[in-house]
């Protein structure tokens, strides 16, 4: 079965900083892969999401993402943080083989400091 | 823009009680989803609907079912509430024509079973 880790459970940034969220997915295929936010008390909103077209994938926000098919990642990097980013981080991959199923990894919760 | 709506966001409820949380999507969206959200474990997969009254178990069905009676809305029901349920629940929504595996989400009820 496909499994998605997400290397850090909460990161921490100052504000202006390099924001990076790392994720990793194992598949014997090429999936479909995405990044979801979650603010306080809200559900997800889709980030961003690669669909095979290009592998660097631009999303709102000013978030972006590279697939990286060698190292079966897909990590999350925005240039500058800024306080609105303060939010729960999740990768997600979908698997054809099962159902059109999603599977999501743990989230990581990003804390920007002023 | 589609819309997925959820017929609570707080709900209290006692131990042994039965109970509903309801789905409501405006896109004519052939799938739908229930998730149950814990810190640490991301998403997990309670049910999914594929189309009118047709269901599958997802990843963590015990203790829980489903109904989708009409297309637009797919219910989810403890039959008897336990504290090991207190949990979000996440509801989510799929054009199965679509060409990637994008699912929209609801904002989510956060239930507390005392």
């Amino acid at each position: 079965a496909q499994s998605v880790t997400q290397l850090g459970s909460h990161v921490s940034v100052s504000e202006g900083a390099l924001v990076l969220l790392r994720c990793n997915y194992s598949s014997s295929v090429p999936p479909y892969l995405f990044w979801y936010v979650q603010y306080p008390n809200q559900g997800l909103q889709l980030l961003l999401k690669y669909t095979s077209a290009a592998t660097l994938v631009k999303g709102i926000n000013g978030f972006e993402a590279e697939f990286k098919k060698s190292e079966t990642s897909f990590h999350l990097t925005k240039p500058s943080a800024h306080m609105s980013d303060a939010a729960e981080y999740f990768c997600a991959v979908s698997d054809w083989t099962s159902y059109d199923k999603v599977i999501f990894g743990p989230g990581t919760s990003l804390s920007v400091i002023p | 823009d589609v819309k997925v709506t959820q017929s609570s966001r707080y709900l209290v409820k006692r131990t042994g009680e039965k109970v509903f949380l309801e789905c409501v999507q405006d896109m004519d969206h052939e799938n739908m989803f229930w998730y149950r959200q814990d810190p640490g474990l991301g998403l997990r997969l309670i049910y999914f609907s594929y189309d009118v009254k047709m269901k599958e178990k997802g990843d963590i069905p015990e203790g829980y079912s489903v109904s989708r009676e009409k297309k637009e809305r797919f219910s989810l029901i403890l039959e008897s509430a336990s504290t090991n349920q207190t949990s979000m629940y996440l509801c989510a929504s799929r054009d199965r024509e679509a060409e990637s595996n994008e699912q929209f989400f609801g904002p989510g009820t956060r239930l507390t079973v005392l």
